[in-house]
């Protein structure tokens, strides 16, 4: 079956400090994988989306790498601030098409 | 303005009852989604339509019915509710199904069933 894994405890690090998280999945050939911020009571945003042929990409301080051979996908955060502490969400478009699937999410809290 | 609108914000109810929860979309998306989110925060499709067309019914039990008026509104009707249903409920939209586009999320609607 197709699963998403990312890590299911909660990240804790300090402001100013890189965040990474992880999002590792099998049985899928996706063509891009999609990250996603949820804050309490809200519904996801949307954050990066990577193609399977870029190995990396860059939006300000965010940075995604993606390694189909190893089938994973790193969330960075550089300089991190306490208004990043959210759930993040790694998504793959599903085999069958049409929807995506969405791992469980990795709390992020940045301390000052 | 709002891109994707949910209504109610919340909604508590008994066993057994019916209830609709509304979404609407301002962007001219062409496709649009309900998600479950349930107590430990997993995010799963339930249907997506496309151009009013019903495209995936995750195997949700039929007393799940949504329905799509025009490509702007998708609602969710749930008929019989059960305890199992209490969760939040998104709804999001797309430019295309699939494809590489990034899909925008409802502020959601919060579900008890006592």
């Amino acid at each position: 079956s197709q699963k998403i894994e990312q890590n299911s405890e909660a990240l804790n690090i300090q402001e100013g400090k890189t965040a990474t998280l992880t999002c590792n999945y099998t049985n899928y050939s996706p063509a891009y994988l999609q990250w996603y911020r949820q804050d309490p009571g809200r519904g996801p945003v949307f954050l990066l989306l990577i193609r399977e042929n870029e190995k990396e990409k860059r939006k300000e301080r965010l940075k995604v790498t993606f390694d189909t051979t190893l089938k994973q996908s790193l969330f960075h955060i550089t300089a991190s601030q306490p208004a990043d502490s959210a759930t993040y969400l790694c998504a793959l478009e599903r085999n069958s098409g049409y929807a995506l699937n969405f791992g469980k999410g990795t709390s992020l809290l940045v301390t000052p | 303005d709002t891109a994707v609108s949910q209504t109610p914000k919340y909604l508590v109810t008994q066993m057994g009852n019916d209830k609709s929860i509304k979404c609407e979309q301002n962007l001219g998306h062409d496709t649009m989604y309900w998600y479950k989110q349930d107590s430990k925060k997993f995010l799963k499709i339930m249907f997506s339509y496309n151009n009013k067309e019903l495209i995936i019914n995750e195997t949700v039990p039929n007393r799940f019915s949504p329905k799509s008026p025009d490509k702007a509104h998708l609602n969710l009707h749930i008929n019989s509710l059960e305890l199992g249903d209490s969760a939040v409920y998104f709804c999001a939209s797309s430019q295309e199904s699939g494809t590489y586009n990034e899909q925008f999320f409802g502020p959601g609607t919060r579900l008890t069933v006592l």
